[in-house]
């Protein structure tokens, strides 16, 4: 079975510090991955896929970049945080790109101050 | 653009009694998106709850139901009896574009808190 983690549960950060979020993927290999991010109040936005090692789209812009150094993992990160960057989250993947269904881990909630 | 509208924010439904959480979307591609309800229950991760990809088709699990409407562009989460460990938040949500994107649009999600 595939099992996905997320890391940190969660984070409380400064402005203007630099932060990494980082998920993997166990039991899949070479899925679709993807980054989601949901403000306080707001709906879940896509924010990153990736469809192999070393290769990342973004999606939308919001001063984030995105990673695939592995297979199986894949890394959100920024080197100055705003305050509007609060929010959760979401790691997903799936067997194959387009419509194909999605699963996602845990989460990382994130409180930027 | 694509967009999905749900029920907004919290729904209030006592144990045993009957429920509906109510979808519509909006889709540009030329084709017809698949449609997925997702859960997330409290202290957990966003779950698949029910997918449907064929126009005209109902999906269900855990006694949940939706039907894919094409003519009202409607994708209704439905059940006939609620349990308290039903307590969640319901994201409706489609994925349009072929492709890799893999873009899923959400709805803004409905809390329903089922009273015992």
């Amino acid at each position: 079975a595939q099992t996905i983690h997320q890391w940190p549960v969660a984070e409380i950060k400064a402005v203007g510090s630099p932060l990494s979020l980082g998920c993997t993927i166990k039991g899949k290999s070479s899925p679709n991955l993807y980054w989601y991010w949901q403000a306080t109040g707001g709906t879940l936005q896509q924010l990153f896929y990736s469809i192999t090692v070393g290769q990342v789209e973004s999606v939308v812009q919001l001063n984030l970049s995105a990673s695939r150094p592995k297979d199986d993992q894949f890394i959100l990160s920024t080197e100055k945080l705003l305050l509007s960057h609060s929010g959760f989250y979401l790691c997903a993947w799936s067997r194959t790109g387009g419509r194909d269904t999605q699963y996602f881990g845990p989460g990382t909630r994130l409180l930027v101050l | 653009g694509d967009s999905v509208t749900q029920t907004e924010g919290q729904v209030t439904v006592s144990e045993s009694k009957s429920l509906i959480i109510n979808c519509t979307y909006s889709a540009t591609s030329i084709g017809y998106p698949n449609l997925f309800w997702y859960v997330r229950y409290p202290g957990e991760g966003l779950q698949l709850l029910l997918k449907v990809i064929t126009a005209g088709q109902k999906g269900s699990s855990r006694g949940f139901e939706a039907t894919y409407n094409k003519e009202a562009t409607s994708f209704h989460l439905q059940k006939a009896s609620v349990q308290e460990s039903d307590s969640a938040v319901y994201y409706c949500a489609l994925s349009d574009k072929a492709g890799n994107t893999g873009k899923l649009i959400f709805g803004l999600g409905t809390t329903l808190q089922v009273q015992p």
